[in-house]
C-alpha cells in the first residue's frame, strides 16, 4: 500500500530534550516536506527536500533540522525543543514538483513541549 | 514570495445547499492550485486541483474555478452533505521546471453542514 508514515504519532517532551520525528514514504517520491499546523494559521512549511542530499528552508525553519540521506526517509530533528514548537506536524511527499501530481500527507505527529 | 488568502474562515450551511470558498494568490507565476480536505483528527487529502491552463474543473459535486487575471480561485460544493463537514485548505504553487514549486496554503475554512 502506497503511504507516508510518521513516528511517533504522539509525543510529550520537556524543553531542551532533543527529539527526532521520522518520516518514510514507499512511493519513490523525489519531493518531501515537513509542515506544522497550528489553529488559525493553516499549514506552514518548515523544510523541504527536492531529492537525496538536497534540502532547503521553508517558511518557519527556526529551531528545526532535517536530513535526506535516502530517498524514502526525511526525519525532522528538534535539537532543543521549546514550548512554542508544540504543534501538529505533517510530513508529505510527491513526485518531482515539475511533474505535477498530488502531495500525500502522513498521519501527523502531535508534539507537546512542556 | 507567494501569499494565499482564504475566505471565509468558517462557513455553515444547511444540508443540500451549496458552499463556496474563495482564495486569492499574489504570485502571477503560480500555475497549480489544489484543494485539500481535512476531517477532524485526520491528515489533509487532495480533493481536486486545477492548473493555470484551465478555467474550471468539475468532479461530481465539487468544482473549482480559476480567474488568472484576478488571481483568485474558488471551490464550489453543491448539494452539501453532513460528511462534507471538514476544514478545507486551498494552496498555490509554481510548478514550472526549475522553480521552487512549494505549496503555499491558505489558513483554512471550517465547513459545517447541518442536517
Amino acid at each position: 500500500e502506497a503511504q507516508v508514515t510518521q513516528n511517533p504519532r504522539y509525543l510529550i517532551t520537556v524543553t531542551g530534550k532533543k527529539l527526532t520525528v521520522t518520516c518514510s514514504q514507499n512511493m519513490n517520491h523525489e519531493y518531501m516536506s515537513w509542515y506544522r499546523q497550528d489553529p488559525g494559521l493553516g499549514l506552514r512549511q518548515i523544510y523541504y527536500s527536492m531529492n537525496v542530499e538536497v534540502t532547503d528552508k521553508g517558511d518557519v525553519p527556526e529551531g528545526y533540522k532535517v536530513s535526506r540521506k535516502e530517498k524514502r526517509n526525511f526525519p525532522l530533528i528538534l535539537e532543543s525543543p521549546s514550548p512554542n514548537q508544540t504543534s501538529l506536524y505533517f510530513c508529505a511527499s510527491s513526485l518531482a514538483l515539475s511533474s505535477g501530481g498530488e502531495q500525500y500527507f502522513g498521519p501527523g505527529t502531535r508534539l507537546t513541549v512542556t | 514570495g507567494e501569499n494565499v488568502e482564504q475566505h471565509p474562515s468558517t462557513l455553515s450551511v444547511q444540508e443540500g445547499d451549496s458552499a463556496v470558498i474563495k482564495c486569492t494568490y499574489s504570485d502571477s507565476a503560480s500555475n497549480y492550485f489544489p484543494w485539500y480536505k481535512q476531517e477532524l483528527g485526520k491528515r489533509p487529502q487532495l480533493i481536486i486541483d486545477i492548473r493555470s491552463n484551465v478555467g474550471e474543473k468539475k468532479d461530481q459535486r465539487i468544482a473549482v474555478t480559476l480567474n488568472k487575471t484576478a488571481k483568485h480561485f474558488s471551490l464550489h460544493i453543491t448539494e452539501t452533505q453532513p460528511e462534507d463537514s471538514a476544514v478545507y485548505f486551498c494552496a498555490a504553487s509554481n510548478r514550472a521546471r526549475g522553480s521552487q514549486g512549494n505549496l503555499i496554503f491558505g489558513k483554512g475554512t471550517k465547513l459545517s453542514v447541518k442536517p
